[in-house]
């Protein structure tokens, strides 16, 4: 089963932040945060990921809690492109017999960006 | 560099046929994972190979499903005899490595429709 719970659905205005929320209080000290997202009729699609600092690259920044159990997906200027399922994952870092690299997708954000 | 690519992109079959999905990673990419996203549900994980060896096939529904990937290249699906809950998209997903850093690329998925 998932690790996170995610609201089910957001808007957002063309042009502005959209602020996606993610809990995961139960994240263990190994685990990443993952995020992807799948837009329609397409493969999900790698955006993020992070520990414990805030990360950034060109898509989206990051925002972890310090405590780590919740974080923030933030895309600073949502174009009508963006409109998505996106996917708050948890995922161990370690490689081991119990941990092949599988990502578990929970139901996912349906970011809607309007004009 | 082309990505993941999968074929066919859909397939209607009817209840009891067999059908064949396939899988083109990344070029040079060992690990190819398989997912699928039944009716209504969430994209769960099916199995997970490093070059030819099923590393994990804990997501694999049952015995009419069979995955190979001989040579370590290109991967293949067969559901047989396809029932109608198998109706979903399949996804494909490689990447370099199974660590946390090692994203995930994954392919257009293949829409499975069991008449």
């Amino acid at each position: 089963d998932a690790k996170t719970t995610q609201p089910t659905s957001m808007d957002c205005a063309e042009g502005r932040a959209a602020n996606l929320p993610c809990n995961h209080s139960t994240i263990s000290g190994n685990e990443y945060v993952y995020w992807y997202r799948q837009i329609h009729s397409q493969g999900p699609q790698y955006i993020i990921h992070g520990l414990k600092n805030n990360e950034t690259n060109e898509m989206a920044s990051l925002i972890i809690t310090e405590d780590r159990k919740s974080s923030t997906l933030i895309l600073p200027h949502a174009t009508l492109r963006d409109t998505a399922v996106y996917y708050c994952i948890v995922r161990v870092a370690l490689y081991g017999s119990s941990n092949t690299g599988k990502l578990i997708f929970g139901q996912g954000t349906t970011l809607q960006v309007k004009p | 560099e082309a990505g993941v690519t999968q074929f066919p992109s859909h397939s209607v079959i009817e209840k009891g046929q067999t059908v064949t999905l396939r899988c083109d990673p990344i070029s040079g990419h060992d690990n190819l994972y398989w997912y699928r996203r039944v009716m209504g549900k969430e994209i769960k994980f099916l199995l997970h190979f490093v070059k030819e060896s099923k590393q994990d096939e804990s997501g694999m529904p049952n015995n009419r499903f069979l995955a190979e990937r001989t040579g370590g290249t290109y991967s293949t699906l067969k559901v047989q005899p396809a029932e109608l809950e198998d109706s979903g998209v399949y996804f494909c997903a490689s990447s370099s490595g199974p660590r946390v850093y090692n994203e995930q690329f994954f392919g257009p998925g293949t829409r499975l429709t069991v008449l």
